[in-house]
């Protein structure tokens, strides 16, 4: 059964980087899927942010392309996420996701984290 | 706003058949068949619930089916159940530069 794991801080301070990892257990990041992040704020609907190859290959949505860079440690099944110069808008449950097709980073998820609260706040 | 529109709220009693829609363009929807759906309970992860239209992950009870006329998706319950109170969102592939997107939720009410 694949599981992922999200961690990071819970309070990042205005202007800031945000930056979060997922660990993936029961499968290795090196099968071949993408691994995306999508978030939500309080009370809102899900947003995709991105998605990344095991081989580095990323996508990412334009509204944020600017301030996001997701890497890959393969060494440690674990890919992560960087969001710089945050606001409170940033303010958002993050969930990590498994793209179920492989080799495409096209939806659905099949498998996916907890989810992390962080908010953005002086 | 959303690039896929969902209603905000569909409610039916135990037993009867629910539908939720999702429109877009001919740019996700309508262009291909890429549109999944997924559960999601408060405080909880989103959970598949179909894919790729009309499709069923293992595990997923087959009260819960889908279908997709031109640029509109649509997600059915039958049966409903007390369980099925939750919120549901649509997503789909998209050939413009967004490449995801993501219905903005409908809340399912069990009366």
């Amino acid at each position: 059964q694949v599981q992922l794991q999200e961690s990071g801080p819970g309070l990042v301070k205005p202007s800031e980087t945000l930056s979060l990892t997922c660990a993936v257990s029961g499968s290795s990041i090196t099968s071949g899927y993408y691994w995306g992040w999508i978030r939500q704020p309080p009370g809102k609907g899900l947003e995709w942010i991105g998605s990344i190859h095991q081989n580095g290959i990323t996508y990412y949505h334009p509204s944020l392309k600017s301030r996001v860079t997701m890497s890959v440690d393969t060494s440690k099944d674990l890919f992560s996420l960087n969001l710089s110069s945050v606001t409170a808008a940033d303010t958002a449950v993050y969930y990590c996701a498994r793209n179920s097709v492989w080799g495409s980073y096209r939806p659905p998820f099949d498998y996916w984290g907890q989810g992390t609260l962080v908010t953005v706040s002086s | 706003q959303s690039a896929l529109t969902q209603p905000a709220s569909v409610s039916g009693s135990p037993g009867q058949s629910i539908t939720i829609s999702c429109t877009g363009t001919s740019s996700d929807i309508g262009a291909y068949n890429y549109v999944s759906w997924y559960q999601q309970y408060p405080g909880k992860a989103p959970k598949l619930m179909i894919y790729d239209v009309s499709n069923r992950p293992s595990g997923v009870s087959n009260r819960f089916s889908g279908s997709k006329s031109d640029n509109t998706a649509s997600l059915t319950i039958s049966g409903l159940q007390a369980e099925d109170e939750a919120d549901y969102y649509c997503n789909s592939y998209t050939n413009s530069d967004t490449h995801v997107v993501f219905g903005g939720g409908t809340k399912l009410i069990v009366l």
